[in-house]
């Protein structure tokens, strides 16, 4: 497909089970964006990688959470033992070139991860 | 901290009523303030970037405008198919170049 692909959209899982992610960006997009939505709140910046530089994980909330990325491509985010607070729509975009040049990042339709 | 509100939160406009939506923002320094369209179910779309004060960018029924402290999406005579929650989104010096700070948006319907 010619957009992000996000898998799987929708995952329930009960309190204190890890979760996995995936995120298969637009080819050849070099920058990476996690990023997750909680109903009434706006998007909250997660992860970003750029490139073979190290990824900035300033936004993860916690240790429970971490990201890969593998070959410059695919990103698995990992939520361990996860809580219910962590329900949210977990939202990947990529970008050809960073945010200072264009700001068009192309997102995929999400993750919906309900914790119960 | 840098920080975007928007308002109004919901906003209702009859076919063809125009309207404006704003964005206004509190930022170190800013690089960008971002403009996405997001339809139930979906992931944000890319609208508009703009960089400075007095910058102006348009697509269709829709412009955005920039000033020191806010910016404001105008939709002219808007259709149906221009129901969406409209996303801004600032780009500050103090973080990352990767993380936009997002309000919360506004929820537009349009009635035909």
């Amino acid at each position: 497909g010619a957009g992000v692909s996000q898998s799987p959209s929708n995952k329930v899982t009960e309190k204190g089970k890890d979760v996995e992610l995936r995120c298969d960006p637009i080819s050849g997009h070099t920058a990476l964006y996690w990023y997750r939505q909680s109903l009434g709140q706006g998007l909250e910046f997660l992860i970003y990688f750029q490139g073979n530089s190290a990824p900035d994980k300033s936004g993860l909330p916690s240790d429970r959470f971490s990201a890969e990325r593998t070959g410059g491509s695919v990103s698995t985010l990992t939520i361990q033992r996860t809580q219910q607070e962590d329900s949210a729509v977990y939202l990947c975009a990529s970008s050809s070139s960073g945010l200072l040049a264009t700001g068009e990042l192309f997102f995929g339709e999400g993750s919906r991860l309900t914790v119960l | 901290e840098d920080q975007v509100t928007q308002s109004p939160e919901a906003l209702r406009l009859q076919e063809g009523e125009s309207s404006s939506l704003n964005c206004s923002y509190t930022v170190s320094g800013l690089r960008g303030l971002f403009w996405y369209r997001q339809d139930p179910g979906k992931g944000p779309e890319f609208l508009f970037t703009l960089y400075s004060a007095g910058e102006e960018k348009e697509k269709e029924r829709l412009k955005a405008t920039l000033t020191k402290k806010e910016s404001f999406l105008h939709i002219t005579a808007p259709k149906p198919e221009d129901s969406a929650t409209y996303l801004c989104a600032v780009l500050g010096i103090s973080g990352n170049t990767g993380k936009l700070i997002f309000g919360q948006g506004t929820t537009l319907q349009v009635k035909p």
